[in-house]
């Protein structure tokens, strides 16, 4: 079992540029979330969702979509990116009182 | 809405028990979550308290009072490996994946 499995683990882009992080689960757990993680900021949710073809925003969610097509993934897509987004993205899936399980995070700069 | 507190940084001596403080104010409130993270690498589950008490996981143990909104957790027999950030999570009731991470702890365990 692989568990959560993001990719790239690390990007640099250019102000207005687009691409996808990509998230990958073998857990077959419904929950998956998208957070970022940020220097005296503390994990922050972007979105999450609770089953294939149900997606939410968190607390974060500007300049972001995302989209759950499957239970397996959870892709989080920067439409036009800026320096605002550099940052450390986690994805996580939950299953109930056994807490999250993190991938291994992808370290995406902006310049 | 969610807000934690803990404290930014602790130090302790290799073999000692450390307690790391957790406080919270939450609109609702339905577990709380510690989280050990090594610096640059993803959070890992440590444990999860929904009814106030003190549950033990060998070294680590910790303990809830929800009436005071206050956790901590207690580290036993400090490693040097113990060495890490420790976040605490609430999550709430307004939406099952709505959890609210702490901005952590970092720890540092000096021989």
């Amino acid at each position: 079992n692989a568990g959560v499995t993001q990719t790239p683990k690390f990007q640099v882009l250019k102000t207005g540029q687009s691409m996808t992080l990509q998230c990958a689960q073998d857990m077959n757990h419904e929950y998956m979330s998208w957070y970022r993680q940020d220097p005296g900021m503390g994990l922050r949710l972007i979105h999450y969702s609770v089953g294939a073809g149900i997606t939410d925003q968190g607390e974060v969610p500007n300049g972001y979509n995302v989209s759950r097509s499957t239970t397996e993934d959870f892709p989080l897509r920067l439409l036009s990116a800026a320096p605002s987004q550099t940052s450390v993205y986690f994805c996580a899936t939950h299953l109930g009182s056994y807490g999250y399980t993190f991938g291994s995070g992808t370290r995406l700069t902006v310049v | 809405g969610q807000n934690i507190d803990q404290p930014t940084e602790m130090t302790a001596t290799e073999g000692a028990i450390v307690q790391i403080n957790c406080t919270y104010q939450t609109s609702g409130f339905n577990g709380l979550f510690w989280y050990q993270q090594h610096a640059g690498e993803a959070p890992t589950f440590l444990s999860y308290n929904v009814l106030d008490g003190l549950e033990e996981k060998g070294r680590f143990s910790s303990f809830l009072s929800r009436s005071k909104g206050y956790s901590y957790l207690l580290l036993k027999e400090l490693q040097m490996k113990d060495s890490a950030s420790y976040l605490c999570a609430v999550k709430g009731r307004e939406g099952y994946q709505k959890v609210t991470f702490g901005t952590g702890t970092k720890l540092q365990v000096i021989p």
